[in-house]
């Protein structure tokens, strides 16, 4: 079945720095790929997401590209902001009938 | 499209009482999923309906939970005789199952607090 790690948190960032959060899968097949991000006492929310390998998602200053020969899918930001702070979750879903599966998340906290 | 809601979005209970959650997808999403997420944790898959069949059922869903999606729109989700265990918030989702790239889209949560 699909599955996932991401780096292991928390990331404690300046304002401004540039952030990496590192997700690598497995799954049968070329799932589509996601982030999402949890802000403090809410759901999760859609970040962004590729369907195709080499693909690059982008949303909010956030990118991550789709790396099939690696099985990657790392979240870049060239500059957080303190707004920024929240769990981001990775995770890989295949065209079938496996629903999403979630890592435990990292936890980005970015202070002024 | 006014997102997925749930309701409600805390409740506090007694051990032993039952509790109903309340889901409603995003309109003509035919997909609705269930999680459960504890503090510091990712959510964790519970099960899904495409329309009104439940299709799959993790094996956290023990006996005393159950859902329903009885017209294939809203969905329910009741724990029976509720345990301190089941402290958790509760993540509603939907999508529409049209073929690869599908988005789940998820609700802000039912949180339950069992004392």
């Amino acid at each position: 079945g699909n599955s996932v790690t991401q780096m292991e948190g928390p990331v404690t960032l300046s304002e401004e720095a540039f952030l990496t959060i590192n997700c690598t899968y497995t799954a049968t097949g070329y799932p589509s790929l996601f982030w999402y991000v949890q802000y403090p006492g809410e759901g999760l929310q859609l970040l962004l997401k590729a369907t195709k390998a080499d693909d690059k998602g982008s949303n909010k200053g956030f990118e991550a590209t789709y790396r099939k020969e690696t099985t990657s899918f790392h979240l870049e930001k060239g500059s957080v902001q303190v707004s920024d702070s929240a769990v981001y979750f990775c995770a890989p879903l295949h065209s079938g009938n496996t629903p999403l599966v979630f890592g435990k998340g990292t936890r980005l906290s970015v202070i002024a | 499209d006014t997102g997925v809601s749930q309701d409600p979005r805390h409740k506090i209970t007694k051990r032993g009482q039952n509790v109903t959650f309340r889901c409603d997808p995003i309109s003509e999403h035919n997909r609705l999923y269930w999680y459960r997420q504890t503090l510091g944790q990712g959510p964790e898959f519970l099960t899904y309906f495409q329309n009104e069949a439940q299709l799959e059922k993790s094996r956290l869903l023990s006996d005393r939970f159950s859902a329903e999606r009885p017209k294939g729109s809203f969905s329910t989700l009741e724990i029976q005789r509720t345990e301190q265990g089941d402290s958790a918030m509760y993540l509603c989702a939907s999508s529409l199952e049209s073929g690869a790239g599908n988005t789940i889209y998820f609700g802000e949560g039912s949180w339950l607090t069992v004392v």
